[in-house]
């Protein structure tokens, strides 16, 4: 059974500061992970994924793979207010990388803070 | 495009009663997923589904039963409902390009179960 650690937060961040969320991986096999944004009463939504091959910059959203110590980091700068939220973080749950579910953290809690 | 669409969002069930939930995506996307959402416990994978005609049970599929109806639908029935499955229950579709693992998510169904 896969497993990721997160910690549960809150994580406070200044407004306009570089908010990092981190996540640690079990399966040294991994080959995606992906970060989802969960609004409180509502659905998670995908906002960024990356594969082992490398980082990924998307906006003001910026996703690091730390293979060595099993981990995945994902900055966010220029933080808003809106940011506020919790992240997920997921793998894969088979590590053919298929159609079999994912396996998500508990996920961080982040107040952005005017 | 609706995208992933859920029905009901609210449900209040009494102990012993069943229900189906119910799930459909427009997105052509061959691969769907049920998750429940417990406080402190995280996302986690109940049954899903990889193409049209297949099942196959996730990490946590006791008490549940699904069927994938067409590439459309994919259903989740409690048979006979137990305080512990009140939970949020999360309909997902996999996008097949570039990974099917790659899923986005229903707006959810508040199940309690009195």
């Amino acid at each position: 059974q896969k497993e990721v650690e997160q910690n549960s937060g809150p994580l406070s961040v200044p407004e306009g500061a570089i908010a990092s969320l981190n996540c640690t991986y079990s399966d040294r096999g991994s080959q995606s992970f992906f970060w989802y944004r969960q609004y409180s009463g509502k659905s998670p939504e995908l906002i960024m994924f990356i594969y082992s091959n490398g980082d990924k910059e998307d906006g003001r959203f910026t996703a690091q793979l730390n293979k060595a110590s099993q981990y995945v980091s994902l900055l966010i700068r220029d933080s808003q207010p809106s940011d506020s939220a919790t992240y997920l973080c997921a793998v894969p749950s088979d590590s053919g990388g298929g159609a079999d579910g994912l396996t998500f953290g508990k996920g961080t809690h982040l107040i952005i803070q005017p | 495009n609706a995208g992933v669409t859920q029905t009901p969002k609210f449900q209040v069930l009494k102990t012993g009663q069943s229900m189906t939930l119910q799930c459909a995506q427009d997105m052509n996307h061959n691969s769907m997923y049920w998750y429940r959402q417990d406080p402190g416990m995280g996302l986690r994978l109940i049954y899903y589904s990889a193409s049209e005609g297949t099942t196959d049970k996730g990490e946590v599929p006791n008490g549940y039963n699904v069927s994938r109806l067409n590439k459309r639908e994919f259903s989740l029935r409690l048979e006979s409902a137990a305080p512990s499955q009140t939970s949020v229950y999360f309909c997902a579709s996999g996008r097949d390009f570039p990974r099917a693992d790659t899923q986005y998510f229903g707006p959810g169904t508040r199940l309690t179960v009195l």
